[in-house]
């Protein structure tokens, strides 16, 4: 079936780089997005990767994908305190229609960054 | 332009009460999808409308029940309500092609007692 896993918990120092893992399992997914979700807030699309890339870099985040362990991570260079948050993993899979309002979540990754 | 607009923001309800949430698109949107947040069971989708018309269904059960209008706003029903359908609820709109992003409103909070 399909199921997306991310650790629940990262504790970083403020400076340093954050790295959060995730591990999906339908190959059929297009689409790979990291999201951000602030107390109180709805979802914050940060990035997304399409599934014949390996690597994506947007200022201070990079994707890493490995499409042959089903393996994605987020990198978050020179992390601020204003980055904590929690994050999700998500993937798209191939839908009727090749809509993307079907979205797989994990459970999502909280950031705590200590100044 | 204006984001995604979800009413109310929050919500109380007890068991066996029904509630319906609204959700406006961003102005031009015509995909609007629907998913579920609680602490157990993360972020569960549960549909997706596209021109008024029902794309994609999650696994919730019938109680839960969604539609779109002519102008793309769209509400979701929660009928018989359980102690466990106590969660956050995110819209989330686009204009529905296959690599269009989805922007999230800010979500309903139902609680039901």
């Amino acid at each position: 079936g399909e199921d997306v896993e991310q650790s629940l918990f990262l504790s970083v120092r403020e400076g340093d780089s954050s790295v959060i893992n995730c591990t999906y399992t339908d190959s059929s997914s297009t689409y790979l997005y990291w999201y951000k979700q602030e107390p109180g807030a709805g979802l914050q699309l940060l990035t997304y990767i399409f599934s014949n890339m390996d690597m994506k870099q947007d200022q201070r985040l990079t994707v890493l994908l490995n499409k042959k362990d089903k393996h994605l991570s987020l990198r978050i260079a020179d992390t601020q305190t204003g980055d904590s948050a929690i994050y999700f993993c998500a993937e798209s899979p191939l839908n009727y229609g090749g809509s993307q309002g079907n979205l797989i979540f994990g459970k999502g990754t909280k950031l705590s960054v200590k100044p | 332009k204006a984001g995604v607009t979800q009413t109310p923001r929050y919500l109380i309800k007890t068991r066996g009460q029904q509630v319906t949430l609204s959700c406006s698109p961003i102005s031009g949107h015509r995909s609007v999808s629907w998913y579920q947040q609680t602490p157990g069971q993360g972020l569960q989708f549960l549909f997706e409308y596209f021109s008024e018309t029902q794309r994609n269904k999650g696994n919730f059960p019938g109680r839960f029940s969604g539609r779109q209008f002519s102008n793309s706003r769209s509400e979701m029903n929660v009928s018989t309500l359980e102690l466990g359908d106590s969660a956050l609820y995110l819209c989330a709109s686009s204009l529905g092609a296959s690599d269009d992003e989805q922007f999230f409103g800010p979500g309903t909070r139902l609680t039901v007692l």
